[in-house]
C-alpha cells in the first residue's frame, strides 16, 4: 500500500499570496516528483528530486520552487501566486534502484489550486 | 525529446467488451513504460509497469504489452466493467537516472452498463 500524502487537497487564494503545497511519503523513497495538470490536459513534470538536497527542474517551466531537506518531505512553494498558477498539482515518489517493482511511481491525491 | 501519444482520446463501450488502448512513443530508448488510471478529482493509480527488457505484464483483467522497436504499447482490458470507467495514461521513462516520465494525454474510457 502506497502512503503518500498531499495537503491541502483544495486551496483558493488571492493573487500575490505566498503558498506552500505539502507532500510527504512514508515509504522511504529517494525519488520524488511534482507534476502539474490542467483539466483534461496531460501531466507535465515541473520538479523532481533524487534524494535529500537534490532538486531539478522538469520539462515544464514553472515559477515554483521546491526543497528536499528530509527524505520524506518535498514541499512546493509559490512566492507570489497568480491566476495562471491555477491547476492541479500532483506529487509522486518512487524507489531509486533495483528490483522489478522499482521505478513504479506512487501518486498522492493532488492539490487543486485556484488563484483568484 | 520524447513524445508520447495516446489513441483514442475517448472511448465508450458496452459492459463486457474487450478493448485495447494504444500508446506510442518517439524515442525507443526507454527504461520502462507505465500505465496509470486516473479517476476524476483523484490522483493517479499505477496499473502496470513494463521494464524495457520485458514484452508484457499482466494483472487480473489487464494486460500491457511493449514493443520498443515500433515505439508502441497497448493496454488490453478484458470483460470491461462500469467500474473501469476512468482516464488511462501511459508514461515512458527515458532512463532510470533521469527519473522523468513523459506522459501521454490519456484515453478517457466509459463503460456503459
Amino acid at each position: 500500500e502506497a502512503d503518500i500524502y498531499q495537503t491541502p487537497r483544495y486551496l483558493v487564494i488571492g493573487t500575490g499570496k505566498k503558498i506552500t503545497l505539502e507532500c510527504s511519503q512514508t515509504m522511504g523513497h529517494d525519488k520524488m516528483y511534482w507534476y502539474q495538470q490542467d483539466p483534461g490536459m496531460e501531466l507535465h513534470l515541473i520538479h523532481y528530486s533524487y534524494g535529500v538536497n537534490s532538486t531539478e527542474k522538469g520539462d515544464l517551466s514553472s515559477e515554483s520552487t521546491v526543497s528536499r531537506i528530509r527524505t520524506e518531505h518535498f514541499p512546493l512553494t509559490l512566492e507570489s501566486a497568480r491566476p495562471s498558477h491555477t491547476s492541479q498539482y500532483l506529487c509522486a515518489s518512487s524507489e531509486s534502484s533495483g528490483g522489478a517493482s522499482t521505478d513504479t511511481q506512487y501518486f498522492g491525491p493532488g492539490t487543486r489550486l485556484t488563484v483568484l | 525529446k520524447q513524445e508520447v501519444t495516446q489513441i483514442p482520446a475517448a472511448l465508450s463501450v458496452p459492459e463486457g467488451e474487450n478493448l485495447v488502448l494504444n500508446c506510442s512513443f518517439t524515442d525507443s530508448a526507454i527504461y520502462n513504460l507505465q500505465w496509470f488510471r486516473q479517476d476524476p478529482g483523484k490522483g493517479l493509480t499505477s496499473l502496470l509497469l513494463i521494464q524495457s527488457s520485458q514484452r508484457e505484464q499482466t494483472s487480473g483483467r489487464l494486460n500491457a504489452s511493449l514493443d520498443k522497436s515500433s515505439g508502441r504499447s497497448t493496454l488490453y482490458i478484458a470483460a470491461s466493467q462500469p467500474g473501469d470507467s476512468a482516464t488511462y495514461l501511459c508514461a515512458a521513462d527515458l532512463n532510470t537516472n533521469a527519473g522523468k516520465s513523459t506522459f501521454g494525454d490519456g484515453t478517457t474510457l466509459t463503460v456503459k452498463p
